[in-house]
């Protein structure tokens, strides 16, 4: 019944930690994307996992970008080494087979702050 | 590659007056477009698609493939109407989103 959720909604780490964004797409849902959100940038794709297909990571910006997604549900997207340049809303968005994937449903956001 | 083009950043109008917000594309195959919005404290969702050619809101959008574009419409606009519009192309079924910079629509009483 819920719609997509991201935790935590914040997230204030210093320049070179790393951070962990978790995504609980709707259930059902097949299809999972992460994309970020800047001022400078706008909406950037990063990557896209389908059913167990290879995931499309074309969007990521560097290797220190990765994510998973575990047992065709949740997903987690792991940024390493923060730099200040990650600062961005990441948002996260399910879709499902059902509509053609045409509708994708995007949770609330992960608001990262790299000091 | 694939781009989509939001020429107006900030676009402002008075209530009731027409209301267009513009989207360019460029691809060489044939597209999939889509305008998504995002009200204030609210999460981005979708508000119509090209493949429907539904109106949703009062907004209509004509995909114009040989100008490449996929405007967004309204005749009247209404104060509700003020919000973060996205024009989004899509390759194929299931594929990625492919977004403008956005164009802010401020709609004053």
């Amino acid at each position: 019944g819920a719609g997509v959720s991201q935790s935590p909604s914040n997230k204030v780490t210093e320049k070179g930690k790393d951070v962990e964004l978790r995504c609980d797409p709707i259930s059902g849902h097949t299809a999972l994307y992460w994309y970020r959100q800047s001022l400078g940038q706008g909406l950037e794709f990063l990557i896209y996992f389908q059913g167990n297909s290879a995931p499309d990571k074309s969007g990521l910006p560097s290797d220190r970008f990765s994510a998973e997604r575990t047992g065709g549900s949740v997903s987690t997207l792991t940024i390493q080494r923060t730099q200040q340049e990650d600062s961005a809303v990441y948002l996260c968005a399910s879709s499902s087979p059902g509509q053609g994937y045409d509708t994708q449903y995007f949770g609330p956001g992960t608001r990262l702050t790299v000091l | 590659a694939q781009r989509v083009t939001q020429p107006e950043k900030l676009l402002s109008v008075f209530k009731g007056a027409p209301v267009e917000l513009k989207c360019n594309y460029s691809y060489s195959g044939s597209p999939e477009l889509f305008w998504y919005v995002q009200y204030s404290r609210q999460r981005l969702q979708l508000l119509l698609r090209h493949i429907s050619r539904e109106s949703i809101k009062g907004f209509t959008a004509d995909l114009n493939k040989g100008e490449t574009s996929f405007h967004l419409k309204k005749p009247f606009a209404q104060e509700e109407d003020s919000a973060m519009y996205y024009c989004a192309l899509r390759r194929n079924q299931g594929g990625k989103l492919i977004f403008g910079q956005g164009t802010e629509l401020s709609v004053k009483p």
